[in-house]
């Protein structure tokens, strides 16, 4: 079946640098992938919506500045988390979807630790 | 803006009983899609079941069953013969469709006791 990969698992990096998560849709292309973000023992929140091509579209409240998504092929969105800090620190989750039916796909999601 | 509610925090069963988990949603759409999503302590997003808001039948997948109310916006899910392995947090979701994201309720901790 369909397969979304996301890369690094995990990812520890220092105050004030940015770190890139790529999310790939391996066997299928995905014109739109999402990004999603997850705190201990809460739920998934959208952060936005990566669109090939064009620009990214932010939930509110989101800082576009700070998270930059690039979808610069059907097969690859990369979000970077710049000038992070501690509180930056969550699971970061993509998606992707295929075909009219509204199939969802995750990937695996991305452990960031800011230090 | 579309809402999802979960009002179960924790839910527990015997082993090989069955439990309903329960969701309401709130949307103005007509056309939508609602998901059940898995999630266990490896944090992968495991697709329990799917529903089109214009199919009146409720889907179902082996041990997993919905009660889709849509005049009620209400999205229960059953899980019969409750296995050791359905432990985890359940997400309730719903999508407008095409380009939407997915909108999660806050998620039900389901406890199987042996």
């Amino acid at each position: 079946g369909a397969v979304v990969s996301q890369h690094p698992s995990r990812v520890i990096c220092k105050s004030g640098t940015s770190v890139k998560i790529e999310c790939r849709s391996l066997d299928f292309q995905a014109t739109t992938m999402f990004w999603y973000r997850q705190f201990p023992k809460q739920s998934l929140m959208l952060m936005a919506t990566s669109n090939e091509g064009s620009k990214a579209t932010y939930e509110q409240g989101v800082e576009k500045d700070k998270f930059l998504i690039n979808h610069a092929s059907l097969t690859l969105s990369t979000l970077t988390v710049t000038s992070a800090h501690p509180e930056d620190s969550s699971f970061y989750i993509c998606s992707a979807g295929q075909g009219t039916g509204n199939t969802i796909y995750f990937g695996e999601g991305s452990w960031l630790t800011v230090v | 803006a579309q809402t999802v509610t979960q009002s179960q925090p924790e839910m527990s069963v015997q082993e090989a009983e069955t439990v309903t988990l329960s969701c309401t949603y709130d949307t103005s759409e007509s056309d939508y899609y609602l998901f059940w999503y898995k999630q266990p302590p490896s944090r992968q997003m495991i697709l329990v079941i799917r529903q089109e808001a214009y199919k009146q039948q409720n889907a179902t997948e082996n041990r997993f069953s919905v009660n889709f109310q849509k005049a009620a916006k209400s999205f229960s899910l059953k899980i019969s013969d409750s296995q050791l392995g359905d432990a985890a947090m359940y997400f309730c979701a719903y999508s407008g469709g095409g380009a939407d994201g997915l909108t999660f309720g806050k998620g039900t901790h389901l406890i199987i006791q042996p």
